[in-house]
């Protein structure tokens, strides 16, 4: 069974700028969260989406959305980009419905870097 | 607001070690906790989950404890070798939160010499 993807793997924008990123969940599985990772912060949770619906937002600015399509694929947007938005960015998908373990299977990542 | 601390933040051991990595967590109302293995600017691999119901869990080499009540885990790493050098980390998601939320430990640095 494949893993969970990321597309794409590194980027470089400039300040100012917008970036969408992409996530592909296991197969069958219907959440998929996303979390950011610096070296100052750690992980921090950004949002969770469950059958294309955000259940769980985490603490950050209106410049950080998502969305998930009906096949359970999700992106993630970042529109203004700032320096301190430099950061791997990670999703994270599991089964997430009542009755299963919530185990989470993460993503290699997108490191997103903002000159 | 739970938060989740790790001690020690690095580590470094020779080859051969047996070693115990802690994990505390400050809301004793968890689902279950997760342990993570991140290698250098790579992603994070599960390595085992403890429901809130079970006290521990085995895989190998490693045996993660939970004492929720005390709001601590440990993960055992039995007959450490270089292999086993990465950054690792543990998280837990809140009981009674509807979705997957997951809150990090900041981790321990793993270092096995050869």
């Amino acid at each position: 069974k494949a893993g969970v993807t990321q597309t794409p793997r590194y980027l470089i924008k400039t300040r100012g700028q917008q970036v969408t990123l992409s996530c592909s969940p296991i197969s069958g599985h219907r959440s998929v969260s996303w979390y950011q990772q610096t070296p100052g912060q750690g992980l921090q949770f950004l949002f969770e989406y469950f059958s294309e619906t955000q259940r769980n937002k985490g603490n950050f600015p209106g410049r950080f959305s998502g969305r998930q399509f009906s096949n359970s694929r999700s992106e993630m947007n970042v529109s203004t980009l700032e320096l301190g938005d430099s950061a791997l960015y990670l999703c994270a998908s599991s089964f997430g419905g009542t009755g299963f373990s919530y185990e989470q299977y993460f993503g290699p990542g997108t490191r997103l870097t903002v000159t | 607001k739970q938060e989740v601390t790790q001690i020690p933040a690095a580590l470094s051991v020779p080859e051969g070690e047996n070693l115990v990595l802690n994990c505390s967590f400050t809301d004793s109302a968890i689902y279950n906790l997760q342990w993570f293995r991140q290698d250098p600017g790579k992603g994070l691999t599960s390595l085992l989950l403890i429901q809130s119901s079970q006290r521990e869990q085995t895989s190998g080499r490693l045996n993660a404890s939970l004492d929720k009540s005390s709001g601590r885990s440990t993960l055992y790493i039995a007959a450490s070798q270089p292999g086993d050098s990465a950054t690792y980390l543990c998280a837990v998601k809140g009981e009674g939160t509807s979705g997957s939320r997951l809150t990090f430990g900041e981790g321990t640095q793993l270092t096995v010499n050869p």
